[in-house]
Protein backbone atom coordinates (compact mmCIF):
# COMPACT_ATOMS: atom_id res chain seq x y z
CA UNK A 1 0.00 0.00 0.00
CA UNK A 2 1.07 4.23 0.09
CA UNK A 3 2.24 5.74 3.59
CA UNK A 4 1.59 9.30 2.78
CA UNK A 5 2.31 11.72 5.87
CA UNK A 6 1.64 15.20 5.94
CA UNK A 7 1.95 17.69 9.44
CA UNK A 8 -1.72 18.34 11.37
CA UNK A 9 -1.68 21.52 11.35
CA UNK A 10 0.13 24.85 10.62
CA UNK A 11 -0.13 28.20 12.13
CA UNK A 12 1.53 31.52 10.26
CA UNK A 13 0.83 35.05 9.69
CA UNK A 14 -0.40 36.99 6.54
CA UNK A 15 1.92 37.93 4.25
CA UNK A 16 4.51 35.55 5.26
CA UNK A 17 5.12 32.10 3.43
CA UNK A 18 4.86 28.38 4.94
CA UNK A 19 5.78 25.08 3.69
CA UNK A 20 3.73 22.12 3.69
CA UNK A 21 6.44 18.95 3.95
CA UNK A 22 4.91 15.51 2.74
CA UNK A 23 6.47 12.38 2.61
CA UNK A 24 5.30 9.21 0.94
CA UNK A 25 6.46 5.60 0.43
CA UNK A 26 4.95 3.68 -2.62
CA UNK A 27 5.87 1.54 -5.97
CA UNK A 28 4.31 2.30 -8.96
CA UNK A 29 5.09 6.08 -8.26
CA UNK A 30 3.28 7.87 -11.43
CA UNK A 31 2.89 11.47 -9.94
CA UNK A 32 2.22 13.88 -7.37
CA UNK A 33 -1.09 16.20 -6.65
CA UNK A 34 -1.69 19.34 -4.45
CA UNK A 35 -4.91 19.96 -3.51
CA UNK A 36 -6.45 22.65 -1.41
CA UNK A 37 -9.94 22.04 0.66
CA UNK A 38 -11.91 25.03 2.04
CA UNK A 39 -14.02 23.82 4.89
CA UNK A 40 -17.46 21.91 4.11
CA UNK A 41 -16.00 22.60 0.10
CA UNK A 42 -14.41 20.39 -2.38
CA UNK A 43 -11.00 19.60 -2.59
CA UNK A 44 -9.59 22.11 -5.96
CA UNK A 45 -6.66 21.08 -7.97
CA UNK A 46 -3.44 23.75 -7.32
CA UNK A 47 -0.62 21.69 -8.55
CA UNK A 48 0.67 18.04 -10.27
CA UNK A 49 4.64 17.53 -10.22
CA UNK A 50 5.66 13.60 -11.68
CA UNK A 51 9.71 15.03 -12.68
CA UNK A 52 11.92 16.32 -9.46
CA UNK A 53 12.50 19.97 -9.31
CA UNK A 54 10.51 22.97 -8.61
CA UNK A 55 7.12 23.43 -10.10
CA UNK A 56 5.79 27.71 -9.57
CA UNK A 57 2.39 28.81 -10.08
CA UNK A 58 2.10 32.70 -9.03
CA UNK A 59 2.57 32.34 -5.29
CA UNK A 60 2.19 28.75 -5.16
CA UNK A 61 5.05 26.49 -5.51
CA UNK A 62 5.51 22.41 -5.53
CA UNK A 63 8.30 20.61 -5.29
CA UNK A 64 9.28 16.68 -6.05
CA UNK A 65 12.26 14.44 -5.20
CA UNK A 66 11.08 10.90 -6.20
CA UNK A 67 14.71 9.09 -4.41
CA UNK A 68 13.83 11.15 -1.07
CA UNK A 69 9.80 10.02 -1.76
CA UNK A 70 9.30 13.87 -0.63
CA UNK A 71 7.51 17.01 -1.77
CA UNK A 72 6.59 20.37 -0.41
CA UNK A 73 3.80 22.74 -1.38
CA UNK A 74 5.54 26.32 -0.62
CA UNK A 75 2.83 29.24 -0.10
CA UNK A 76 3.79 33.17 -0.24
CA UNK A 77 2.65 35.88 0.49
CA UNK A 78 -0.20 34.67 2.44
CA UNK A 79 -3.39 35.66 2.33
CA UNK A 80 -6.28 34.76 4.94
CA UNK A 81 -8.09 33.35 2.03
CA UNK A 82 -5.56 30.38 2.00
CA UNK A 83 -6.73 29.54 5.47
CA UNK A 84 -7.71 25.90 4.19
CA UNK A 85 -6.81 21.70 4.60
CA UNK A 86 -3.49 21.58 1.77
CA UNK A 87 -4.19 17.47 0.68
CA UNK A 88 -0.97 15.82 -0.90
CA UNK A 89 -2.39 12.84 -3.14
CA UNK A 90 0.33 10.28 -4.74
CA UNK A 91 -0.96 9.03 -8.18
CA UNK A 92 0.70 4.86 -8.54
CA UNK A 93 0.44 3.17 -11.78
CA UNK A 94 -1.24 0.21 -11.84
CA UNK A 95 -2.06 -2.40 -14.86
CA UNK A 96 -5.62 -1.94 -14.23
CA UNK A 97 -5.43 2.22 -14.22
CA UNK A 98 -4.12 4.88 -11.95
CA UNK A 99 -5.17 5.60 -8.33
CA UNK A 100 -4.93 8.34 -6.75
CA UNK A 101 -4.03 8.18 -2.75
CA UNK A 102 -4.42 11.07 -0.47
CA UNK A 103 -2.46 11.86 3.20
CA UNK A 104 -4.70 12.93 5.69
CA UNK A 105 -4.22 16.91 4.82
CA UNK A 106 -2.99 20.19 6.35
CA UNK A 107 -4.84 22.21 8.39
CA UNK A 108 -3.52 25.70 7.35
CA UNK A 109 -4.31 28.95 9.85
CA UNK A 110 -3.55 32.25 8.54
CA UNK A 111 -3.69 34.70 11.12
CA UNK A 112 -3.69 38.40 10.52
CA UNK B 1 -17.27 27.05 -16.43
CA UNK B 2 -17.36 23.14 -16.71
CA UNK B 3 -17.79 21.72 -13.68
CA UNK B 4 -19.11 18.42 -11.89
CA UNK B 5 -22.46 18.44 -10.30
CA UNK B 6 -23.89 15.88 -7.51
CA UNK B 7 -27.08 15.68 -6.31
CA UNK B 8 -28.49 15.69 -4.10
CA UNK B 9 -26.00 17.90 -1.73
CA UNK B 10 -27.37 16.83 1.57
CA UNK B 11 -29.49 13.78 2.35
CA UNK B 12 -30.79 12.77 5.70
CA UNK B 13 -31.92 9.24 6.04
CA UNK B 14 -32.58 6.61 8.53
CA UNK B 15 -30.80 3.19 9.10
CA UNK B 16 -31.86 0.74 6.64
CA UNK B 17 -33.16 3.01 3.81
CA UNK B 18 -31.57 3.07 0.31
CA UNK B 19 -29.38 6.06 -1.41
CA UNK B 20 -28.63 6.93 -4.06
CA UNK B 21 -26.27 9.51 -5.21
CA UNK B 22 -25.51 11.30 -8.42
CA UNK B 23 -22.77 12.51 -10.30
CA UNK B 24 -22.50 14.21 -13.65
CA UNK B 25 -19.12 14.33 -14.89
CA UNK B 26 -17.54 17.14 -16.98
CA UNK B 27 -18.21 16.67 -20.79
CA UNK B 28 -15.34 15.40 -22.46
CA UNK B 29 -13.98 13.28 -19.34
CA UNK B 30 -13.73 9.70 -19.71
CA UNK B 31 -12.98 8.56 -16.04
CA UNK B 32 -14.93 8.82 -12.88
CA UNK B 33 -13.97 8.37 -9.25
CA UNK B 34 -16.21 8.17 -5.76
CA UNK B 35 -14.41 9.20 -2.76
CA UNK B 36 -15.62 9.25 0.83
CA UNK B 37 -14.27 11.53 3.27
CA UNK B 38 -14.72 11.74 7.33
CA UNK B 39 -12.95 13.36 10.01
CA UNK B 40 -11.43 10.41 10.99
CA UNK B 41 -10.28 8.47 7.59
CA UNK B 42 -9.79 11.14 5.56
CA UNK B 43 -10.52 11.14 1.82
CA UNK B 44 -10.46 7.41 0.55
CA UNK B 45 -11.18 6.43 -3.03
CA UNK B 46 -14.26 3.87 -3.26
CA UNK B 47 -14.62 3.51 -7.02
CA UNK B 48 -13.47 4.58 -10.45
CA UNK B 49 -14.55 4.41 -13.77
CA UNK B 50 -12.80 4.74 -17.00
CA UNK B 51 -14.98 4.59 -20.25
CA UNK B 52 -17.64 3.98 -18.26
CA UNK B 53 -16.10 0.23 -17.03
CA UNK B 54 -15.77 0.06 -13.33
CA UNK B 55 -11.89 -0.37 -13.12
CA UNK B 56 -11.03 -0.84 -9.22
CA UNK B 57 -13.77 -0.62 -6.74
CA UNK B 58 -11.54 -2.87 -3.93
CA UNK B 59 -12.34 0.45 -1.29
CA UNK B 60 -16.24 -0.07 -1.43
CA UNK B 61 -17.90 -2.31 0.70
CA UNK B 62 -19.52 -4.34 -2.13
CA UNK B 63 -22.19 -5.72 0.52
CA UNK B 64 -24.49 -2.72 1.00
CA UNK B 65 -22.03 -0.21 -2.21
CA UNK B 66 -22.99 -0.34 -5.91
CA UNK B 67 -21.68 2.15 -8.49
CA UNK B 68 -22.73 2.13 -11.95
CA UNK B 69 -22.11 4.60 -14.91
CA UNK B 70 -25.57 3.92 -17.00
CA UNK B 71 -24.10 6.44 -19.91
CA UNK B 72 -21.37 9.21 -20.27
CA UNK B 73 -22.94 11.17 -18.00
CA UNK B 74 -24.09 9.82 -14.81
CA UNK B 75 -22.63 8.13 -12.12
CA UNK B 76 -24.30 6.29 -9.42
CA UNK B 77 -23.58 5.16 -6.24
CA UNK B 78 -25.85 3.52 -4.04
CA UNK B 79 -26.22 2.06 -0.30
CA UNK B 80 -28.05 -0.28 0.76
CA UNK B 81 -28.84 -1.21 2.91
CA UNK B 82 -27.68 2.58 4.77
CA UNK B 83 -25.99 2.25 8.70
CA UNK B 84 -24.80 5.35 10.50
CA UNK B 85 -21.23 4.85 9.77
CA UNK B 86 -21.78 5.36 6.55
CA UNK B 87 -22.36 9.29 7.15
CA UNK B 88 -19.73 11.25 5.44
CA UNK B 89 -19.42 13.47 2.64
CA UNK B 90 -19.62 11.75 -0.84
CA UNK B 91 -17.63 13.35 -3.62
CA UNK B 92 -17.34 12.46 -7.12
CA UNK B 93 -14.36 13.65 -9.39
CA UNK B 94 -13.92 13.59 -13.13
CA UNK B 95 -10.63 13.43 -15.36
CA UNK B 96 -9.50 12.87 -18.58
CA UNK B 97 -6.79 10.00 -19.56
CA UNK B 98 -6.31 9.25 -22.92
CA UNK B 99 -2.83 7.98 -22.83
CA UNK B 100 -0.46 7.23 -20.16
CA UNK B 101 1.11 11.06 -20.49
CA UNK B 102 -1.83 12.34 -19.62
CA UNK B 103 -2.09 14.08 -16.34
CA UNK B 104 -5.69 12.51 -16.01
CA UNK B 105 -6.17 15.49 -12.72
CA UNK B 106 -9.44 15.13 -10.77
CA UNK B 107 -11.96 17.62 -10.35
CA UNK B 108 -14.40 17.59 -7.53
CA UNK B 109 -17.57 17.61 -7.73
CA UNK B 110 -19.35 19.87 -4.66
CA UNK B 111 -20.26 16.77 -2.89
CA UNK B 112 -22.88 14.73 -0.95
CA UNK B 113 -23.25 15.30 2.84
CA UNK B 114 -25.02 12.47 3.91
CA UNK B 115 -26.21 11.45 7.63
CA UNK B 116 -27.89 8.48 8.55
CA UNK B 117 -29.45 8.22 12.07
Amino acid sequence: GQNIDQPTEMTATEGAIVQINCTYQTSGFNGLFWYQQHAGEAPTFLSYNVLDGLEEKGRFSSFLSRSKGYSYLLLKELQMKDSASYLCAVRVFKAAGNKLTFGGGTRVLVKP
Amino acid sequence: DARVTQTPRHKVTEMGQEVTMRCQPILGHNTVFWYRQTMMQGLELLAYFRNRAPLDDSGMPKDRFSAEMPDATLATLKIQPSEPRDSAVYFCASGLRRSQSDTDTQYFGPGTRLTVL
